[in-house]
């Protein structure tokens, strides 16, 4: 079945570093959704990935979902406290069925 | 408010005893989903609901078993819970179409303990 890998697992960034989080499926993907988590808490959507080669940005995030729709980055600029929490990227595949990776934590050094 | 919910928040109960956690969503969502969380695991899907009386099985689906008879609800039944189905649970919903799903919102989770 669908596999989605992501690392690194851990991510201690000092504040104000960049940082980047890469997801990889063993399979095509419909598409790919990120997720924030933070600590105690529900994940929380970020954004959603369509189309090939696509790359998108929210401020400091910028997404990218790979032109064989089988892998996706998030990359995060000038990392700040409020970057906190793990982040998920989730697959989705043709019959509906969502894998998720197993999250990046971060943790922030002032 | 758009939300979903889920109850109970959390559960202690013992091995074989039968259990229901409710999920319900108030958006008129097609999709919706059961995950468990577990450390350095992420979130597997349990089970997954296309619509009213469609139900398929995600990755980790034994021991589990899920109904869909109205739109907005989503039950998630342990019939003989053990003490490895101990974890962190969200529902989740989202709008369908036919270019897949969309933004999931999640539940606050019900978080399972079976000794």
């Amino acid at each position: 079945g669908q596999q989605v890998m992501q690392i690194p697992q851990y991510q201690h960034v000092q504040e104000g570093e960049d940082f980047t989080t890469y997801c990889n499926s063993s399979t095509t993907l419909s598409n790919i959704q990120w997720y924030k988590q933070r600590p105690g808490g529900h994940p929380v959507f970020l954004i959603q990935l369509v189309k090939s080669g696509e790359v998108k940005k929210q401020k400091r995030l910028t997404f990218q979902f790979g032109e064989a729709k089988k892998n996706s980055s998030l990359h995060i600029t000038a990392t700040q406290t409020t970057d906190v929490g793990t982040y998920f990227c989730a697959g989705l595949s043709n019959d509906y069925k969502l894998s998720f990776g197993a999250g990046t934590t971060v943790t922030v050094r002032a | 408010e758009a939300q979903v919910t889920q109850n109970p928040r959390y559960l202690i109960t013992v091995t074989g005893k039968k259990l229901t956690v409710t999920c319900s969503q108030n958006m008129n969502h097609e999709y919706m989903s059961w995950y468990r969380q577990d450390p350095g695991l992420g979130l597997r899907q349990i089970y997954y609901s296309m619509n009213v009386e469609v139900t398929d099985k995600g990755d980790v689906p034994e021991g589990y078993k899920v109904s869909r008879k109205e739109k907005r609800n989503f039950p998630l039944i342990l019939e003989s819970p053990s003490p490895n189905q101990t974890s962190l649970y969200f529902c989740a919903s989202s709008q369908a179409g036919t270019g897949g799903i969309y933004e999931q919102y999640f539940g606050p989770g019900t978080r399972l303990t079976v000794t």
